[in-house]
């Protein structure tokens, strides 16, 4: 599992576009991006994955790079309901030793 | 049935007590993992079973003991535990082979443990 950056908090405000960036440099071959949210006293919940240049769904874009050392998750036009916690995870797990396989995780906070 | 369910919500229980978590899915998934949540910080993952066998233990102390009856359900035993155990407890599972690459994970909603 590939080591991952994230900011550690975001501020916005209603309607607007949120973009978070994930560092994950040492991403392997068959790595995908995946990003999870995860409210608070919940389970963690998918997003949306990625493996190359561009994936959108119905709730986000994420947006990677040829190089893939990078991805941005994009949350357009968010909503009060959109403030949560998000992971960035790169990769699968892997055996022992790998006690973290999330990252620190982006918290984002919607303003009115 | 796209969820994840476990049982109970929340849990208090002393440091002398046996209790155990339970975790149930229904959706073919071949393989299931515990993970351990404190406030305000990342998931931190536990046990994975991959078609019914233990696949990964993240050095748990042995407080901790993981229980895959068959592939839909997962338990997590717990004795003598201590006030340092208390955290958010999460099953999870996954229809993707656990060290795939693209795996993604479907989790339940927690079992909130608090160690008296």
């Amino acid at each position: 599992l590939a080591k991952t950056t994230q900011p550690i908090s975001m501020d916005s405000y209603e309607g607007q576009e949120v973009n978070i960036t994930c560092s994950h440099n040492n991403i392997a071959t068959n790595d995908y991006i995946t990003w999870y949210q995860q409210f608070p006293s919940q389970g963690p919940r998918f997003i949306i994955q990625g493996y190359k240049t561009k994936v959108t769904n119905e709730v986000a874009s994420l947006f990677i790079p040829a190089d893939r050392k990078s991805s941005t998750l994009s949350l357009p036009r968010v909503s009060l309901s959109d403030t949560a916690v998000y992971y960035c995870l790169a990769g699968a797990i892997k055996a022992a030793g790998n006690k973290l396989t999330f990252g620190g995780g982006t918290r984002v906070l919607v303003k009115p | 049935d796209t969820e994840v369910t476990q049982t109970p919500k929340h849990l208090v229980m002393g440091m002398t007590n046996k209790k155990s978590l339970k975790c149930e899915q229904h959706m073919g998934h071949r393989a299931m993992y515990w993970y351990k949540q404190k406030a305000k910080k990342p998931p931190e993952l536990m046990f994975v079973y991959s078609y019914e066998k233990l696949s990964i233990n993240e050095s748990v102390p042995s407080r901790f003991s993981p229980e895959c009856p068959n592939s839909s359900l997962l338990n997590l035993h717990l004795h003598a535990l201590q006030p340092e155990d208390s955290a958010l407890y999460l099953c999870a599972s996954s229809y993707g082979a656990v060290h795939s690459g693209a795996n993604v994970l479907t989790f339940g909603a927690g079992s909130r443990l608090t160690v008296l």
